[in-house]
């Protein structure tokens, strides 16, 4: 069973749609949990940090359950310049990456 | 600020050869990484430093693999000899120390083996 899970779509979604990611982990004892944003062939970057209470940052918001192990993204008013590959990163002994999940927005 | 610098950018090899990459992290970041990501996957951490020591190399694969940090600033990244298999992103980041801090990633160095 690997690590961290991540459904890779692709999500193919109008724009101004509402699109949600999950991204499940195994190890109990993470610690830290991360949204990235990778577009093609670029490196990935922080989108944001996904904290106990859950938190939010414009059109993101970001969720943690440690009960069920996972964690979401849910993005809002999709735009254009959404589409890329977001990666789920869970950090505690080691630090362990998802696949990605595609999403492409459409015009 | 300046970011993690990578070079190369690209590198076309044969199987069986060697090869190096080198990173420059971000200035006065104590925390550096190696990833490995093969198309169509997440990266995979190969080796964690913190300054000049080997926090985590559970991933890997000693007996091709390399890496050093000797002054606890650029590090080196080696596979001698390469398989085919390793035709990835190398990709290097940097954080301030570890943990919950946030990765910063450089551009990457692409590998094809041939």
């Amino acid at each position: 069973r690997k690590e961290v899970e991540q459904d890779p779509g692709p999500f193919n979604v109008p724009e101004g749609a509402t699109v949600a990611f999950n991204c499940t982990y195994s190890n109990s004892a993470s610690q830290s949990f991360f949204w990235y944003r990778q577009d093609c062939r670029k490196e990935p970057k922080l989108l944001m940090s996904v904290y106990s209470s859950g938190n939010e940052d414009g059109r993101f918001t970001a969720q943690l359950n440690r009960a069920s192990q996972y964690i979401s993204l849910l993005i809002r008013d999709s735009k254009l310049s959404d589409s890329a590959t977001y990666l789920c990163l869970t950090t505690g002994n080691q630090f362990y990456f998802g696949t990605g999940t595609s999403l492409t927005v459409i015009p | 600020e300046a970011g993690v610098a990578q070079s190369p950018r690209y590198k076309i090899i044969e199987k069986r050869q060697s090869v190096a990459f080198w990173c420059n992290p971000i200035s006065g970041h104590a925390t550096l990484y190696w990833y490995q990501q093969i198309l169509g996957q997440g990266p995979k951490l190969l080796i964690q430093f913190q300054n000049n020591g080997v926090v985590d190399d559970s991933q890997l694969p000693k007996d091709r693999f390399s890496a050093e940090r000797l002054k606890g600033v650029d590090s080196t990244l080696k596979i001698q000899p390469a398989k085919l298999e390793d035709s990835a992103v190398y990709l290097c980041a940097s954080s301030r120390n570890g943990g919950r801090e946030t990765q910063y990633f450089g551009p990457g160095t692409r590998l094809l083996v041939l």
